[in-house]
């Protein structure tokens, strides 16, 4: 069975720091990965996604993601931290080609300070 | 952009209830809608893959009977939390498949249940 490990339930950064959120996966078979990230009171918004094609990933508002399969990991980060960045992020896996459900991670709540 | 709509966005019932919540893909066909369940910060938790014109699969320890979900369109899910205690309380978020668009898969903006 899939699953998503998200180390760290909170990361707390200054404002202009690196963002760096950490993702592991357990999958017998390459997956397609996701990192989402949710606002208070809101949905899901897709920052970015892995599908097999180029192992690094750019997403919106500046995050990019590396799938590395010798790790099994799939880190977003983001150069410079901003405020408006906090929230809470969810990465998520899901079989290869099928995009059928997604199965989530406890996800990271960013806080990002002056 | 292709939009998922969910409604209502908040619902407050008495316990016992039934309350119903919809999902709509309004710019796409969706033959596949899930539903999640999102406990205050906790994560996403599927709770069953809504599939057009046939049953639902619903994922272990969910009770199908109390969690009745409908997919009778392309375009229309709808999750009824049947009998609604307090323990049923929870944020619901429904996403949809867009398979005309590369798989894309889209997010409603969820629905905050409330049972009293």
């Amino acid at each position: 069975a899939q699953s998503v490990t998200q180390l760290g339930s909170h990361v707390s950064v200054s404002e202009g720091a690196l963002v760096l959120l950490r993702c592991n996966y357990s999958s017998s078979v390459p997956p397609y990965l996701f990192w989402y990230v949710q606002y208070p009171n809101q949905g899901l918004q897709l920052l970015l996604k892995y599908t097999s094609a180029a192992t690094l990933v750019k997403g919106i508002n500046g995050f990019e993601a590396e799938f590395k399969k010798s790790e099994t990991s799939f880190h977003l980060t983001k150069p410079s931290a901003h405020m408006s960045d906090a929230a809470e992020y969810f990465c998520a896996v899901s079989d290869p080609g099928g995009y059928n459900k997604l199965i989530f991670g406890a996800g990271t709540r960013l806080a990002v300070h002056p | 952009g292709a939009v998922v709509s969910q409604h209502p966005s908040r619902v407050i019932c008495k316990s016992g209830t039934s309350v119903k919540i919809e999902c709509r893909s309004l710019d796409f066909q969706a033959t596949t809608m899930f539903w999640y369940r999102q406990f205050p910060k906790q994560s996403l938790m599927l709770m069953a893959t809504s599939n057009e014109g046939s049953k639902a699969t619903y994922e272990q320890g969910v009770e199908k009977d109390k969690f009745l979900i409908n997919h009778a369109s392309l375009t229309l899910s709808t999750l009824t939390v049947t009998s609604a205690h307090p323990e049923d309380s929870s944020f619901y978020i429904c996403s949809a498949i867009d398979r005309d668009s590369g798989n894309t898969i889209y997010f409603g903006e969820g629905s905050w249940l409330t049972v009293v």
